[in-house]
């Protein structure tokens, strides 16, 4: 089974401010590693993926992502946030190989707030 | 390019009345299909998923069910609805396990 573990549930920063947020995941099988941004009553958006090869990912909107398999951690930074970074961002994984229901594993989500 | 389709956008529903959402995915074939509820503070808890038509899978136990009729169409429903069933429903759909999922934008439900 797998799980993952968003280890902030609010992120405070200022603008113009670097930040981090920061996701464990546990799984017994090779994984994909995504995340994902929630604005306000809407669905939610992929900002990026870890499938294989470059451990550094870099996703849209000046995002990206390391994946440490050793740590089994895929923390998402930005060296730069606006007040339009703004949102609620999700960790997912999804087994790598078998089956055929392609289920991903949420994390319960880290709320980004950015103060000017 | 593939497009999903949810709706309504908001729906204010009394206790005990039936539900119906829809969803529906278009510029594809035989995607796997998702029901999610995201409730306050609670994350993403998926309700059904489907990978093809008539195959419905039921995650949690609850008074919703889920059909598939038509290959790119996922439908919610509920006899009678109650006050738990609040909430923030999302649809999504994928092709495979490296895509990730691809959401709809969500339909608001309050139950009065």
């Amino acid at each position: 089974a797998q799980s993952v573990t968003q280890l902030d549930s609010q992120v405070p920063v200022f603008e113009e401010a670097p930040v981090e947020l920061r996701c464990n995941y546990s799984s017994s099988v090779s994984v994909y590693l995504f995340w994902y941004v929630q604005y306000p009553n809407q669905g939610l958006q992929l900002l990026l993926k870890y499938l294989s090869g470059s451990t550094l990912v870099k996703g849209i909107n000046g995002f990206e992502a390391e994946f440490n398999k050793s740590q089994t951690s895929f923390h998402l930074r930005k060296p730069s946030v606006h007040i339009s970074d703004t949102a609620e961002y999700f960790c997912a994984v999804s087994g790598g190989s078998g089956g055929s229901n392609y289920k991903l594993t949420f994390g319960k989500g880290t709320l980004l707030t950015v103060n000017p | 390019s593939q497009t999903i389709h949810q709706w309504p956008a908001t729906l204010v529903q009394p206790v005990g009345s039936p539900l119906s959402l829809e969803c529906t995915v278009e510029g594809t074939s035989n995607p796997n299909l998702y029901w999610y509820r995201q409730a306050a503070g609670r994350g993403l808890q998926l309700l059904f998923y489907s990978v093809g038509i008539g195959q419905i899978s039921s995650e949690v136990p609850q008074n919703l069910s889920a059909s598939r009729p038509q290959d790119r169409q996922f439908i919610l429903s509920s006899k009678k609805l109650l006050l738990s069933d609040s909430g923030f429903y999302l649809c999504a759909w994928t092709y495979g396990a490296n895509y990730g999922y691809t959401f709809g934008s969500g339909t608001r439900l309050t139950i009065v």
